[in-house]
């Protein structure tokens, strides 16, 4: 099994920072990596597929980069509704897993 | 748009069985594989379960594997979740979600279902 691995567990910023969460595997899952975001009572919500591609309707501010195993999500500009969790995913073997989460919130 | 509405989820004794309902809207549903992710009360994601568009493969995670059945019924555009001998560590909102690819990342989820397993 991959254990997906990320870092902070929390990050605390204001409004109009960059956000910067990271994700490390395991071992190699390529490029087979995703990035959701939760709100608290909600479903998750996809923003970034395969490492750095941005999911339909998500804003240009939230990018994804890395391969292998480590990965990043960048938030460049945080919104006010952008404070969450953030959980990554790799698709690259099963069983899927999912990482820990990282949450963002207002310092 | 795509929705998915889940349903049967409910308050349960530790051995007993219940079964979850999703029904897809607003897409091809025999066109996508379609997943089961849960997470327990203010807990994480955990993956349970994937199907493939046809039904033809299934995955289990080690934690369900001989107690949960995953299955679809492509003309009535529903998915299943059979859970048999059911534990206190199942209690958790069950999601119904959406692949956009195989092995798959999520692109639609349902709001959850809530199941409680307890005496």
């Amino acid at each position: 099994e991959i254990v997906l691995t990320q870092s902070p567990a929390t990050l605390s910023l204001s409004p109009g920072e960059r956000a910067t969460l990271s994700c490390r595997a395991s071992q190699s899952v390529s490029r087979y990596l995703g990035w959701y975001q939760q709100k608290q009572g909600q479903a998750p919500r996809l923003l970034i597929y395969d490492a750095s591609n941005r999911a339909t309707g998500i804003p240009a501010r939230f990018s994804g980069s890395g391969s292998g195993t480590d990965f990043t999500l960048t938030i460049s500009s945080l919104e006010p509704e952008d404070f969450a969790v953030y959980y990554c995913q790799q698709r690259s073997n099963w069983p899927l897993t999912f990482g820990p989460g990282t949450k963002v919130d207002i310092k | 748009e795509a929705q998915l509405v889940e349903s049967g989820g409910g308050l349960v004794q530790p051995g007993g069985s219940l079964r979850l309902s999703c029904v897809a809207s607003g897409f091809t549903f025999s066109n996508y594989g379609m997943s089961w992710v849960r997470q327990a009360p203010g807990k994480g994601l955990e993956w349970v379960s994937d199907i493939s568009t046809s039904g033809g493969g299934t995955y289990y995670a080690d934690s369900v594997k001989g107690r949960f059945t995953i299955s679809r019924d492509n003309s009535k555009n529903t998915l299943l979740l059979q859970m048999n001998s059911l534990r206190a560590e199942d209690t958790a909102v069950y999601y119904c979600a959406k692949a956009r690819s195989w092995p798959p990342l999520y692109d639609q989820w349902g709001q959850g279902t809530l199941v409680t397993v307890s005496s």
